[in-house]
């Protein structure tokens, strides 16, 4: 089956600066790469997604790379804020999701 | 629009005690799931479901049994409970159309002492 790593596992920014988050895959097959957002005490929330054919995907301060040929994903958050401390979870798909570890992601104010 | 709703929120049972987890979904969703997720293992598939009267395994389905009696609710249960169990369980649900957009519940924290 699919096989996401994630990395790191936890990420500590100053307010305003960005942060990036790592992922690789192991079944080239997979075709779908969401990324969700969990805060404390609430479910992972869908924040962006990317699917095999686009290289790219922006959404205002948050941004998604996909490389196929080296199988790994990337997302990106720019101008972070407080409010973007929350773990972050990566996920692969060919029919069904397989997530990474998570990223503790907290922005110091 | 409530979305995605689980109870109870949280929950502690003794070893070898039953219980059964309720999710519910007012999107007319076709899928259901049932995650469990624990500290540094990401999100676990445990069972699934793509339509009223119907589910599958998932990845870690031993000790859970499912049931899909009507489209928007999705029950899990633990026959009899093991500390093993200790996690927290989250439902979720997608659309037939697009199935890999999945919606997530807010979250069960089930503790098996």
């Amino acid at each position: 089956g699919e096989n996401v790593e994630q990395h790191p596992s936890t990420l500590s920014v100053q307010e305003g600066d960005s942060a990036v988050i790592k992922c690789t895959y192991s079944d080239s097959a997979s075709n779908y790469f969401p990324w969700y957002k969990q805060e404390l005490g609430k479910g992972p929330q869908l924040i962006i997604d990317i699917r095999s054919n686009v290289g790219e995907k922006k959404d205002q301060r948050i941004a998604v790379t996909l490389n196929k040929t080296a199988k790994h994903f990337s997302l990106h958050i720019t101008e972070t804020q407080p409010e973007d401390s929350a773990v972050y979870f990566c996920a692969a798909s060919i029919y069904k999701l397989s997530f990474g570890a998570g990223t503790t992601v907290t922005v110091r104010a | 629009n409530a979305g995605v709703t689980q109870t109870p929120k949280f929950r502690v049972l003794k070893t070898g005690q039953s219980m059964t987890l309720l999710c519910a979904q007012d999107m007319n969703h076709e899928y259901m799931y049932w995650y469990r997720q624990d500290p540094g293992m990401g999100l676990r598939l445990i069972h699934y479901s793509v339509g009223e009267g119907t589910t599958a395994k998932g990845e870690v389905p031993d000790g859970y049994n499912v049931s899909r009696l009507k489209k928007q609710n999705f029950l899990l249960g633990l026959e009899s409970a093991a500390p093993s169990q200790t996690s927290v369980y989250f439902c979720a649900s997608s659309a037939a159309g697009t199935v890999l957009e999945q919606y997530f519940g807010p979250g069960t924290r089930l503790t098996v002492t």
